[in-house]
């Protein structure tokens, strides 16, 4: 069966740079939402998307920005990145909100 | 707010029975869900439970009692393999997508 993608699955930047994560949902899934996990860390809620919509927002930086394209991807920006970024960034997708939640293999972020 | 909490460490032996408590206060209750993760991986869909009792699911059962904010997941037939942290997440009623509220994570270690 079909599962979250995301790329890149492994991302090294520098201080002050700019990175773009990606997620393609499961086929038929409409909402979509991100999760930073920091090394030790419990997953936090970042954003959610329903139906190209935002919809939640949670400890999301202000640098940090997201959307839901028209074939359900999503793309997390993140500008101006601090060393306390470096973290696994997870993609989530359910086939309606409050469904069960499907998480993508995460794209490993490392800030130097 | 939200408060999930779960004991950080457990050690079992292998084929043995394991339980893993979780404790919850919320303002808003709409589901509790299990997954399971391994280091450096995508946390895995175990279970969902929406109303008190037990769910079952092969060597997997969860509980839940709402009135009393408690849910455990109960594994048997411990295998090797089942070494990973175990997360209790709760979804969020006031969330317009059922956004998930994590625990600390249950550390298991299966020993043989």
């Amino acid at each position: 069966a079909a599962g979250v993608i995301q790329s890149p699955r492994h991302l090294i930047k520098e201080k002050r740079e700019t990175a773009t994560l990606k997620c393609y949902p499961i086929p038929r899934h409409d909402t979509v939402y991100w999760y930073q996990q920091g090394p030790g860390q419990d997953p936090q809620f970042l954003i959610s998307f329903y139906e190209k919509m935002q919809s939640d927002k949670g400890s999301i930086p202000d640098r940090f920005s997201a959307q839901q394209f028209s074939d359900y991807h999503s793309e997390l920006n993140m500008s101006s990145l601090e060393l306390g970024d470096s973290a696994l960034y997870f993609c989530a997708s359910s086939q309606k909100p409050s469904y069960e939640q499907y998480f993508g293999p995460g794209t490993r972020l490392t800030v130097t | 707010g939200q408060n999930i909490d779960q004991p950080t460490e457990m050690t079992a032996t292998e084929g043995a029975i394991v339980q893993i408590n979780c404790t919850y206060q919320t303002s808003g209750f709409n589901g509790l869900f299990w997954y399971q993760q391994h280091a450096g991986e995508a946390p895995t869909f175990l279970s969902y439970n929406v109303l008190d009792g037990l769910e079952e699911k092969g060597r997997f059962s969860s509980f839940l009692s709402r009135s009393k904010g408690y849910s455990y997941l109960l594994l048997k037939e411990l295998q090797m393999k089942d070494s990973a942290s175990y997360l209790c997440a709760v979804r969020d009623r006031t969330s317009n997508t059922g956004k998930l509220i994590f625990g600390q994570g249950t550390t298991l270690q299966v020993k043989p």
